[in-house]
């Protein structure tokens, strides 16, 4: 199986800040990785897919990138709708395999 | 596109329930489903994907054994058959189309005596 770590783990930041989150994979994989945010109560919402695709309705603030065993989703100025929790997935294998969770607060 | 999860509720330890979801505003067979819960508080969990012909099924290991996932393209329908339900079986399961570009709202299933 392949694991997923994401880092932070908590992520304190300000309106407008660019941030980073990192997601590694304990195995090489081409692009197949999605980006979801969700809000308590709610379901996930896809952000990105195949590691850089900007799913359609998405701001374009938010970005991925990577390819093997490091991707990132980077939000390049944070909006106050942002704060949130984010998940990383890869689909290249099954179990698809979700990362834990990185949780964006306000600073 | 809709999906809405229904059949989640209260059972005890050892007992059955059938989730399912109802699935609106796309072609269903053409697409695979996944279902995926989430524990209180805790992160996302990949429980099992089904093809759209039904012809490919794969499970978490965790509920391998116990679980079944169908689906009937003639309803629109996807459903989870969970039996030897476990205190750790807790969470809201939520059905997915494909990758996850489209969710339904959840089921809390509770297991508890």
């Amino acid at each position: 199986d392949i694991q997923m770590t994401q880092s932070p783990s908590t992520l304190s930041a300000s309106v407008g800040d660019r941030v980073t989150i990192t997601c590694r994979a304990s195995q090489s994989f081409s692009s197949w990785l999605a980006w979801y945010q969700q809000k308590p109560g709610k379901a996930p919402k896809l952000l990105i897919y195949k590691a850089s695709s900007l799913q359609s309705g998405v701001p374009s603030r938010f970005s991925g990138s990577g390819s093997g065993t490091e991707f990132t989703l980077t939000i390049s100025s944070l909006q106050p709708d942002d704060f949130a929790t984010y998940y990383c997935q890869q689909y290249n294998s099954y179990p698809y395999t979700f990362g834990q969770g990185t949780k964006l607060e306000i600073k | 596109v809709q999906l809405v999860e229904s059949g989640g509720g209260l059972v005890q330890p050892g007992g059955s329930l059938r989730l399912s979801c109802a699935a609106s505003g796309f072609t269903f067979s053409y697409y695979s489903m996944n279902w995926v819960r989430q524990a209180p508080g805790k992160g996302l969990e990949w429980v099992s994907y089904i093809s759209g012909n039904s012809r490919t099924i794969y499970y978490a290991d965790s509920v391998k054994g116990r679980f079944t996932v169908s689906r009937d393209n003639a309803k629109n329908s996807l459903y989870l058959q969970m039996n030897s339900l476990r205190d750790e079986d807790t969470a809201v399961y939520y059905c997915a189309r494909e990758v996850g570009d489209d969710w339904g709202q959840g089921t809390l299933v509770t297991v508890s005596s």
